[in-house]
């Protein structure tokens, strides 16, 4: 079955810097790919997906690229802000039903 | 608010009593999913239904384990003779026919046995 492995675990940045959060997959049959947002008490809440008929997707100061190649896929946040401090997860599939594997999470801390 | 309820919201129960959770999906969502989320990690799929049919259940769903979805509605989630390492979040989330796309969940239903 799919397995993902996301790093960096934590990440900590000042408002204003860029994040980047990087995925990889094990299933090359992958082919939708989403990130979702989780607040601290929350539910989890897509923020941004990919297919992979498509290399990168931009959604104003969010990102997401893919490299079907190398199996692998990064979040890109620009001109971060507190309030993008969540956990964020990353997530694969191959299932044509749309049963998601996802990766252990990144805790994004961004300091004013 | 017409998204993803689950309830309760909260349980704590005994080490060995059973406990149940339902999940009222969208109500245009034939699809439903189950997943567990433990501190610190992402969330672990078990089980998935289309309309009523459960069509998937993981590993991790051993026999105390058993989730329905009447009607194609509703769905339960029992766990019978509750263990402490069933501590977790139980989140539910739907999602449209068709290919993969969006899961909209839940604000799921934490479980903690003492």
């Amino acid at each position: 079955g799919e397995n993902v492995e996301q790093h960096p675990s934590t990440l900590s940045v000042q408002e204003g810097d860029s994040a980047v959060i990087k995925c990889t997959y094990s299933d090359s049959a992958s082919n939708y790919f989403p990130w979702y947002k989780q607040e601290l008490g929350k539910r989890p809440q897509l923020i941004i997906d990919i297919r992979s008929n498509v290399g990168e997707k931009k959604d104003q100061r969010i990102a997401v690229t893919l490299n079907k190649t190398a199996k692998h896929f990064s979040l890109h946040i620009t001109e971060t802000q507190p309030e993008d401090s969540a956990v964020y997860f990353c997530a694969g599939t191959s299932s044509s039903y749309g049963k998601l594997t996802f990766g252990q999470g990144t805790i994004l801390t961004v300091h004013p | 608010d017409t998204g993803v309820s689950q309830n309760p919201r909260h349980k704590i129960t005994k080490r060995g009593q059973n406990v149940t959770f339902r999940c009222d999906p969208i109500s245009e969502h034939n699809r439903l999913y189950w997943y567990r989320q433990t501190l610190g990690q992402g969330p672990e799929f078990l089980t998935y239904f289309q309309n009523e049919a459960q069509l998937e259940k993981s590993r991790l769903l051993s026999d105390r384990f058993s989730a329905e979805r009447p009607k194609g509605s509703f769905s339960t989630l029992e766990i019978q003779r509750t263990e402490q390492g069933d501590s977790a979040m139980y989140l539910c989330a739907s999602s449209l026919a068709g290919g993969p796309g969006e899961l909209f969940f839940g604000e799921g239903s934490r479980l903690t046995v003492l």
